[in-house]
């Protein structure tokens, strides 16, 4: 079955501590990306990567980082989360051909709460 | 960078209506797409239509788009209780490193 999964579904940490959001998708899309959503500001992208070892900010950067080392893997990184960061997160996948993106698949969400 | 806006925010309905969600963008695309949310979980693709089609089906949706005016619509006809959800555009256009755009949303309520 074609999907995308993150780990874990539901996290509560403390400020300053590192944590890592698991992304994984089993269709060999080029295309990841993260996003964050937040009542109000609607789905808000973070980081996205082209293909493997290429990747690029989004809109919302600041405080987070991934990593492309293998095409179905994209990790995101919290170094030092904060409680702005509190927020429900969405990693997805798609095809991405002539500079076009195709239908994405999302990931189940990752509901991280930064006490 | 936010590109498409939908329109309204909240809608409610009874079973069996039509419902028409609106969206609206701003700089040219290459394809406009629709998902589905249902509450806190994962966007669910509906439906994309390239910038050269007018319209498209898919079971009870239908889509239309409008690029000289740069909107979209999605009416979902006969709705059910199990349609309650958030309903996204999200925006492609041709420029290479550009990602999917997503607009807020629009929450539709079908009371039984």
């Amino acid at each position: 079955e074609a999907q995308v999964t993150q780990n874990p579904r539901y996290l509560i940490t403390v400020t300053g501590k590192k944590l890592t959001v698991t992304c994984s998708q089993n269709m060999n899309h080029e295309y990841m990306s993260w996003y964050r959503q937040d009542p109000g500001l609607g789905l808000r992208q973070i980081y996205y990567s082209m293909n493997v070892e290429v990747t690029d900010k989004g809109d919302v950067p600041e405080g987070y980082k991934v990593s492309r080392k293998e095409k179905r893997n994209f990790p995101l990184i919290l170094e030092s989360p904060s409680p702005n960061q509190t927020s429900l997160y969405f990693c997805a996948s798609s095809l991405y051909s002539q500079g076009v993106r195709a239908e994405a698949f999302f990931g189940q969400g990752t509901r991280l709460t930064v006490v | 960078s936010q590109q498409g806006e939908e329109d309204p925010q909240a809608l409610s309905i009874q079973e069996g209506e039509n419902a028409t969600m609106n969206c609206s963008y701003k700089t040219s695309i290459n394809n406009l797409q629709w998902y589905r949310q249902n509450s806190g979980r994962g966007l669910v693709h509906l439906i994309l239509i390239r910038s050269n089609e007018r319209e498209k089906h898919s079971g009870r949706l239908r889509v239309t788009l409008d690029t000289s005016k740069k909107s979209s619509s999605l009416l979902i006809t006969a709705s059910r209780a199990a349609d309650t959800a958030s309903y996204f555009c999200a925006t492609a256009v041709y420029s290479g490193n550009t990602p999917l755009v997503f607009g807020k949303g629009t929450r539709l309520s079908v009371i039984a």
